[in-house]
């Protein structure tokens, strides 16, 4: 089945560590999208890409990184420059205006 | 003003009743209209999509479009407790490469 998957589901960070979240779809989307979930605060922006080797800052992207070197991946690492990482993370991806957006399941960051 | 503008809720409702959310925005320019639902730690899922304005049905899930009064709504009939979910809207302007998204709206439907 297509879809999109990230994993790990959940992941725990130590002060100063840096980690990385990993999403992957087999849809054949041109466009991800990496989003932040807090509670009251809806889906906000970090980072996405509409074709491989270029991606654009959404609007939270300090202390997020990201890159593309294939289609079907997108990956999000969280910094040590990211005060406060502890979120629910969303990857989408989407095949054009007409598609909107399929998301993967989540992964739930916590800082321990 | 916000873009989006999104009742947080929750909207209580009883098994069977009629639901009605709603978003409003202010940008004029945005002319693709979704709702997606989003089950508590699952990521949400594409539930209606209109492009411009006017209604869409599928099943139990009605979705309309009011350019002029830059309003949209989903209304859920004979709702069920397995629609217990935050529905959030989105939006996009004809040449977007991002959907704008409100806040979502918290739904619980009892038993």
């Amino acid at each position: 089945d297509g879809g999109i998957t990230q994993s790990p589901k959940y992941l725990f960070r130590k002060e100063g560590q840096n980690v990385t979240l990993s999403c992957e779809q087999n849809l054949n989307h041109d466009a991800m999208y990496w989003y932040r979930q807090d509670p009251g605060q809806g889906l906000r922006l970090i980072y996405y890409s509409q074709i491989v080797n270029d991606f654009q800052k959404g609007d939270i992207a300090e202390g997020y990184s990201v890159s593309r070197e294939k289609k079907e991946s997108f990956p999000l690492t969280v910094t040590s420059a990211q005060k406060n990482p502890t979120a629910f993370y969303l990857c989408a991806s989407s095949a054009g205006q007409l598609r909107g957006y399929t998301f993967g399941s989540g992964t739930r960051l916590t800082v321990v | 003003q916000k873009e989006v503008e999104q009742d947080p809720g929750p909207l209580s409702v009883p098994e069977g009743a009629i639901v009605s959310l709603n978003c409003t925005y202010s940008n004029s320019a945005f002319q693709y209209f979704m709702w997606y639902r989003q089950y508590s730690r699952k990521g949400p899922e594409l539930l209606m999509y209109t492009y411009s304005s006017g209604n869409k049905e599928d099943g139990r899930f009605t979705a309309q479009v009011d350019k002029s009064s830059k309003y949209i709504s989903l209304f859920i009939r004979d709702s069920q407790p397995s629609d217990s979910a935050t529905y959030l809207c989105a939006m996009g302007d004809s040449g977007y490469s991002t959907l704008t998204f409100g806040k979502g709206t918290m739904l619980l439907v009892s038993p």
